[in-house]
């Protein structure tokens, strides 16, 4: 009964360097979002996806590209980090869209550090 | 624009008193609203969910939440709260037409022995 796995949980990177965080359900869902959550700020949408092959911009996408090659993975890619990317990332997906009142499922976070 | 907003950031109370966590809306079009705990070092977990018809919505560890469509408020309560209670709570909501969910900035729990 795994529902969303992220990978990894925690990693250090260093100013520059470029890594991508994996994001994995095994739920047939559609729908896969990418948040950042801040201190004071809640969750902030990234990026997310409505379908194998699809992606869209969220609230905050800078600096972050994301691919849906697999209906069961999304991956979330940082080029080239910075500081202010340094965040605990979360993962979700949905059967269907907020839309029609499909609640998100959450991984348990990816906690980024930038140096 | 869609938005959220949780009154407080951060809640004491103590075991077996009564709490109230706040959520004020503001859309044009009709919502659906949820409310997702997070508990130390998890992820967020569904609370419960609005569903048209009746005001009340109910979860099954005795918390509930009030939709006023008047007053763009979706309150949650809880008559008798638990040490094990204490977690992060986040108010979100979806417009009728988007895909986005919209989180608060959330409201901290404390629950003292």
């Amino acid at each position: 009964n795994a529902g969303v796995t992220q990978t990894p949980k925690f990693r250090v990177l260093k100013t520059g360097q470029s890594m991508t965080l994996l994001c994995a359900q095994d739920m047939n869902h559609e729908y896969m979002y990418w948040y950042r959550q801040d201190p004071g700020m809640g969750l902030r949408l990234i990026h997310y996806s409505v379908g194998e092959g699809t992606t869209a911009k969220g609230e905050v996408p800078d600096g972050y590209n994301v691919s849906r090659l697999k209906k069961q993975n999304f991956l979330l890619g940082l080029e080239s980090a910075a500081p202010s990317q340094t965040s605990v990332y979360f993962c979700a997906s949905s059967l269907n869209s907020v839309r029609v009142n499909q609640p998100q499922h959450f991984g348990d976070g990816t906690r980024l550090s930038i140096l | 624009a869609q938005s959220v907003t949780q009154l407080d950031s951060q809640v004491p109370v103590f075991e077996e008193a009564p709490v109230e966590l706040r959520c004020n809306y503001s859309s044009s079009v009709s919502v659906y609203l949820f409310w997702y705990v997070q508990y130390p070092n998890q992820g967020l977990q569904l609370l419960l969910k609005y569903l048209s018809g009746s005001t009340l919505v109910e979860s099954i560890n005795g918390f509930e939440a009030e939709f006023n469509k008047s007053q763009t408020s979706f309150h949650l309560r809880k008559p008798s709260v638990h040490i094990s209670d204490t977690a992060e709570y986040f108010c979100a909501v979806s417009a009728g037409n988007t895909d986005k969910l919209i989180f608060g900035t959330g409201t901290r729990l404390q629950v003292f022995p």
